[in-house]
C-alpha cells in the first residue's frame, strides 16, 4: 500500500515560474491537506479538502491554489513563487469522522522547495 | 480552533518511560485529543487519539485526565528512536466533519539520551 505519494521530492525553482507540487492518495480517504513547515513556525495549513469537488483555506492560504477533482488527487499550484514560499510542504489524507468517532491522518515525506 | 499548551522541549533516558504533558483547558465536547510525532526529516505520523477513557496501542498510551482539559501521552520505554517532536492536537467531529481540521502547534521536542 503506497499511501500518500508527494512529488518532486525537492525542487529549485525560479522566482516568478509556475509550479504544481502532487500529492496522491490510495486511501479513497475523503479529507485531504496541504501543511508548509518553516522552521521555528511548524506546520501551518494552507489548504484542506473534505470531499472531492470541495476545498478550503487554511491559515496561510495565499499565493496558493488548490483543485480536488476527484478522490485521490489534491494538487497544490503556485502560480508565481515568491522566496518566501521556499519551505517544506506536507499533504496529508484522513477519513472523516465515522458517526461521533475521530479518526487518524496519513502524510506524506514532504517537498523541499526552494525559490531563487 | 481549540489550542494546547506543550512544554517546548523534554528530556528522557533510554529505557525509561516518558511522560509529555499536553494542557487544553478550552477543549470541547466533540473535541478528540490526537497525538502526532515527526522524526527528523520526515513527515508526522500519527501515535494515538482519544475522547475521555485513556488509550492504549503498541507505540504509547494516553491518559485522559477526568475533566478533559489537559492529557499526558506516555511512551513506557523510550528508544533513541522515539527522539522527535511530538504534537498534541484537538480534532472536532461536530458537524460530519466540516470542522475536521488538524491544527498544529509548536509541539515538544524529546531527546532521548542513550
Amino acid at each position: 500500500i503506497a499511501g500518500i505519494t508527494q512529488a518532486p521530492t525537492s525542487q529549485i525553482l525560479a522566482a516568478g515560474r509556475r509550479m504544481t507540487l502532487r500529492c496522491t492518495q490510495d486511501m479513497r480517504h475523503n479529507a485531504m491537506y496541504w501543511y508548509r513547515q518553516d522552521l521555528g513556525l511548524g506546520l501551518r495549513l494552507i489548504h484542506y479538502s473534505n470531499t472531492a469537488g470541495t476545498t478550503g483555506k487554511g491559515e496561510v492560504p495565499d499565493g496558493y491554489s488548490v483543485s480536488r477533482a476527484n478522490t485521490d488527487d489534491f494538487p497544490l499550484t503556485l502560480a508565481s513563487a515568491v522566496p518566501s514560499q521556499t519551505s517544506v510542504y506536507f499533504c496529508a489524507s484522513s477519513p472523516l469522522p465515522r458517526g461521533q468517532a475521530s479518526t487518524e491522518a496519513f502524510f506524506g515525506q514532504g517537498t523541499r522547495l526552494t525559490v531563487v | 480552533d481549540a489550542k494546547t499548551t506543550q512544554p517546548n522541549s523534554m528530556e528522557s533516558n533510554e529505557e525509561e518511560p516518558v511522560h509529555l504533558p499536553c494542557n487544553h483547558s478550552t477543549i470541547s465536547g466533540t473535541d478528540y485529543i490526537h497525538w502526532y510525532r515527526q522524526l527528523p526529516s520526515q513527515g508526522p505520523e500519527y501515535v494515538i487519539h482519544g475522547l475521555t477513557s485513556n488509550v492504549n496501542n503498541r507505540m504509547a498510551s494516553l491518559a485522559i485526565a477526568e475533566d478533559r482539559k489537559s492529557s499526558t501521552l506516555i511512551l513506557h520505554r523510550a528508544t533513541l528512536r522515539d527522539a522527535a517532536v511530538y504534537y498534541c492536537i484537538l480534532r472536532d467531529v461536530s458537524g460530519g466533519g466540516s470542522n475536521y481540521k488538524l491544527t498544529f502547534g509548536k509541539g515538544t521536542l524529546l531527546t532521548v539520551n542513550p
